[in-house]
C-alpha cells in the first residue's frame, strides 16, 4: 500500500531563518506532488506541484521554493523565513493515470510552521 | 482568476440531514471533489463528480451541475463525528488542484 511521510511534524522557527520540510512517499512510482499550506481556519492554498523530477509549478509567488530530487522526495525550503509564513504545511501525492482517475489527494498529516 | 464559494459555518443536530454547497469558477473543469479535514488532522477524500448527478457513498452524497457551476455535499443521519471542515476542491486542468475555503459544520446534540 502507498504511504505519505512529512516531517518535521511541527518547528519553531525566527524571523529570517532558512526552512526546509521533507516528503517522501512509498508504494507507488512517478507521483503527483504538490506542497499546500493552511492558514489557522482557512483552506488550502496551492503552492507548488511537481510531475516529475525537475519539474516544479510554482502557483504563488512568494519566498518559498521546492525541488524534487527523487521519484518519491518533495522538499519545501526558504532561505529567510516571513512572519507571513506561518501555518500548517501539507505534502499530498496523486496519481499520474487520468483516465477514469478521480485525480484524489493523499496528504501527509502535515508540518505546523510557526514564524517568530 | 479561479474561485470557490462556500458557506463558513454549518450547524446541524445529530441524526439530521445537513447540505453544504459550493459554486466555482475555474478557467477548466476538469471535476469537483469534496474533502473532510478533523482539527489538527490532514484532509482525507469523500467523493468526486466528473459529471452531472449525484454521486452516493453511504451516509454521503454528492451532486453536480456543470451547467450551474455548482455542487453539493450532503451528510445524512448526522453523527458527533462528523463535525469537521469540509472542503470542496476542482481540477481546473491536469493535475492541479484547487480547494475552497471550507465550510466548519458544528454537529450538536
Amino acid at each position: 500500500s502507498q504511504t505519505i511521510h512529512q516531517w518535521p511534524a511541527t518547528l519553531v522557527q525566527p524571523v529570517g531563518s532558512p526552512l526546509s520540510l521533507e516528503c517522501t512517499v512509498e508504494g507507488t512510482s512517478n507521483p503527483n506532488l504538490y506542497w499546500y499550506r493552511q492558514a489557522a481556519g482557512r483552506g488550502l492554498q496551492l503552492l507548488f506541484y511537481s510531475v516529475g523530477i525537475g519539474q516544479i509549478s510554482s502557483e504563488v509567488p512568494q519566498n518559498l521554493s521546492a525541488s524534487r530530487p527523487q521519484d518519491r522526495q518533495f522538499i519545501l525550503s526558504s532561505k529567510k523565513l516571513l512572519l507571513s509564513d506561518s501555518g500548517f504545511y501539507l505534502c499530498a501525492w496523486s496519481s499520474q493515470v487520468l483516465r477514469a482517475n478521480t485525480g484524489e489527494l493523499f496528504f501527509g498529516e502535515g508540518s505546523r510552521l510557526t514564524v517568530l | 482568476g479561479q474561485s470557490l464559494e462556500q458557506p463558513s459555518e454549518v450547524t446541524a443536530v445529530e441524526g439530521a440531514i445537513v447540505q453544504i454547497n459550493c459554486t466555482y469558477q475555474t478557467s477548466g473543469f476538469y471535476g469537483l471533489s469534496w474533502y473532510q479535514q478533523h482539527d489538527g488532522g490532514a484532509p482525507t477524500f469523500l467523493s468526486y463528480n466528473a459529471l452531472d448527478g449525484l454521486e452516493e457513498t453511504g451516509r454521503f452524497s454528492s451532486f453536480l451541475s456543470r451547467s450551474d457551476s455548482y455542487g453539493y455535499l450532503l451528510l445524512q443521519e448526522l453523527q458527533m463525528k462528523d463535525s469537521a471542515s469540509y472542503f470542496c476542491a476542482v481540477r481546473p486542468g491536469g493535475f492541479k488542484t484547487i480547494f475552497g475555503a471550507g465550510t466548519r459544520l458544528f454537529v450538536k446534540a
